[in-house]
């Protein structure tokens, strides 16, 4: 299947400070790339659709301007978490559509906000 | 918007038993369901998917089964494997961004 890279993989901050993770689609062009947030045990929540060229879409009760997110190229997308709090610690998830509605998804970044 | 159901949150099997996991969803203009395979720790893995055209589909040991009458789909597996243990989500594409949404998910373990 297609290769979605995510990175980093684990990251570690203090509270206040702003994180951002990037994800990839690599053997293809995404127009839509997609995040998600996982509690543990729990399933994918969708947080946003993230369009190539234009604003995000963020689904109902996700605050836009704290989870800031850039789609600059068909290949990247970035999720910004701003000032991060303990609460906002979580398994972050991104995917990427490839042809025929296939989404494959990077490998996650875990977020500890101390 | 939709809602997809899953059951049951957990499965325990003997190895090369069957297991069945079932799901549900509301949107009839739901038109692709993809099942996914999550180990702990790591990305989903996509397994296996069908079409709203379609009303079942095989590969290997692992098969779903679509009724858009009833509006639900299940994932069935053959012959269990200690490897087969994992999380299960099933999904359903639906919206102007043909976007996820995705099941509670299924703790599935196989003893050997």
């Amino acid at each position: 299947g297609a290769v979605v890279s995510q990175h980093p993989s684990w990251v570690i901050c203090k509270s206040g400070t702003s994180v951002k993770i990037e994800c990839r689609s690599l053997d293809f062009q995404a127009t839509t790339m997609f995040w998600y947030r996982q509690f543990p045990k729990q399933s994918l929540m969708l947080m946003a659709t993230s369009n190539e060229g234009s604003k995000a879409t963020y689904e109902q009760g996700v605050e836009k301007d704290k989870f800031l997110i850039n789609h600059a190229s068909l290949t990247l997308s970035t999720l910004t978490v701003t000032s991060a709090h303990p609460e906002d610690s979580s398994f972050y998830i991104c995917s990427a559509r490839e042809a025929a509605e296939k989404l494959f998804f990077g490998s996650g970044t875990q977020l500890s906000v101390l | 918007g939709e809602n997809v159901e899953q059951h049951p949150s957990t499965l325990s099997v003997q190895e090369g038993d069957s297991a069945v996991i079932k799901c549900t969803y509301s949107d009839s203009a739901s038109n692709y369901f993809p099942w996914y395979k999550q180990e702990l720790g790591k990305r989903p893995q996509l397994i296996i998917d069908i079409r709203s055209n379609v009303g079942e589909k095989k590969d290997q040991r692992i098969a779903v089964t679509l009724n858009k009458t009833a509006k639900h789909f299940s994932l069935h597996i053959t012959e269990t494997q200690p490897e087969d243990s994992a999380v299960y989500f099933c999904a359903a594409s639906t919206g102007s961004a043909r976007q996820l949404t995705f099941g509670s998910g299924t703790q599935l373990t196989v003893l050997p």
